[in-house]
């Protein structure tokens, strides 16, 4: 199946630093959501965004579908952004199929 | 905004006892997932639901697991004797066309 590769593991940020966050992936993708997953365990949608570039906010994700990686980038950061990102793909033939996790970025945000 | 909905968030259970995990997905979607996380671990993907039928399971997915859509809002995850390894968060999700919204999820305990 489709591998999920997310770069770097860990991350340790000063309040108001930038940040980028890498999501490889092995196949074409017809699907690719960042979530943040909370401290209380909640994964909530950050972007849908298979390809081509989108920004809410602090928060801008670009996808380069033909080499096949998205990047999450994170503007002056807050302590409340601390938790885990996570990538996740559905292959380009499983449309309305399976998303597949990578392992997830722990981001932690330092006052 | 509506949302994925899940009951209960927290469940503790016996092991060897049946547990039900409930959830109402977003009322004009049409494909529903089940997905589970091992503490410290990636989501993984257990099964999927469309036209009142699984449309793809998992290997975790096995005979003690079972999915029902008993009337049009609910969407049921049965665990029928649990182990101890099935203590994870469950996430429900559902779609329209293509973003998945997840819910808050149920952390299972088995003891």
């Amino acid at each position: 199946g489709i591998q999920v590769e997310q770069s770097p593991p860990d991350l340790i940020l000063q309040e108001g630093a930038n940040s980028t966050l890498r999501c490889n992936f092995s196949d074409s993708v017809n699907n690719l959501q960042w979530f943040h997953q909370n401290p209380w365990g909640q994964l909530i949608n950050l972007f849908y965004i298979p390809s081509g570039t989108k920004q809410n906010g602090r928060l801008s994700a670009t996808t380069v579908a033909t080499e096949r990686y998205s990047l999450l980038y994170i503007s002056s950061s807050q302590t409340t952004d601390s938790g885990v990102y996570f990538c996740a793909v559905v292959p380009w033939a499983g449309a309305n199929s399976k998303l597949t996790f990578g392992k997830g970025i722990t981001l932690s945000v330092r006052p | 905004e509506p949302e994925v909905t899940q009951t209960p968030s927290h469940q503790v259970t016996q092991m060897g006892q049946e547990v039900i995990l409930r959830c109402v997905p977003i009322s004009n979607h049409l494909y529903f997932y089940w997905y589970r996380q091992i503490l410290g671990q990636k989501v993984e993907f257990l099964v999927s639901f469309y036209n009142n039928e699984i449309s793809e399971k998992s290997e975790i997915f096995d005979d003690q697991f079972s999915v029902e859509r008993p009337d049009g809002s609910n969407f049921t995850l049965k665990i029928r004797s649990t182990k101890l390894e099935d203590s994870a968060m469950y996430f429900c999700a559902s779609s329209r066309v293509d973003t998945q919204y997840f819910g808050p999820g149920t952390r299972l305990t088995v003891l």
